[in-house]
């Protein structure tokens, strides 16, 4: 069966310091990989996607990017956090399928405070 | 541009009882997806039930299921006999190939009352 984790679990950083969110896939080969930013008391919204290895697909401007070095990983990073870079971040994975969709499957997430 | 709508910030069950959550989405696609997933307290996102448009039949998963109205460009959730277990955050998500990626609504809170 497929699992995906996502570390750390929890994380609090300074206003301008780096920032490195890992997620890594089990069980299955060449996934679509997404990243998601969840904002207290509202929806997703989804950050960066990727099809492949250093395939990346950026939804929202921001100081925030992705890369891709493995099949199975998927990493966010950014070289300066803000403030309103707090939130809840989740990574998702789902089948690639050529073109059309399957269902997307979430990992537990990582919760940053930004001071 | 695709937009999915949740009217109902929260509901309130009482345990064994059933309920609807509702769900309406704008869009000039044909061919899409629609989800229902939730967040317990937890906050990892969990796959309830999943909607193909091209299939008339309402999607069931045991205690789940949906009312798909495509004219209406309606996807309600009824969650049947309600356990405690199911206190959560429910998002609907469409995805269409236009897009190419999950748009979620803003979510309903659902309290189950024992």
């Amino acid at each position: 069966s497929q699992t995906i984790h996502q570390w750390p679990a929890t994380l609090v950083q300074p206003v301008g310091s780096p920032l490195s969110l890992e997620c890594t896939v089990e069980g299955t080969s060449n996934p679509n990989l997404y990243w998601y930013r969840q904002a207290a008391g509202r929806g997703l919204q989804l950050l960066f996607y990727s099809v492949g290895i250093g395939q990346i697909s950026s939804e929202v401007p921001q100081n925030l990017s992705a890369s891709r070095p493995q099949d199975r990983q998927f990493i966010l990073s950014s070289k300066k956090l803000l403030l309103s870079d707090s939130g809840f971040y989740l990574c998702a994975w789902s089948r690639f399928s050529g073109g059309s969709t399957d269902t997307q499957y979430f990992g537990p997430g990582t919760r940053l405070t930004v001071l | 541009a695709q937009t999915v709508t949740q009217s109902q910030p929260e509901m309130s069950v009482q345990e064994a009882e059933t309920v609807t959550l509702s769900c309406t989405y704008d869009t000039s696609e044909s061919d899409y997806y629609l989800f229902w997933y939730k967040q317990p307290p937890s906050r990892q996102m969990i796959l309830v039930i999943r909607q193909e448009a091209y299939k008339q039949q309402n999607a069931t998963e045991n205690r789940f299921s949906v009312n798909f109205q495509k004219a209406a460009k309606s996807f309600s959730l009824k969650i049947s006999d309600s356990q405690l277990g199911d206190a959560a955050m429910y998002f609907c998500a469409y995805y269409g190939g236009a897009t190419n990626k999950l748009i979620f609504g803003t979510g309903t809170l659902l309290a189950v009352q024992p």
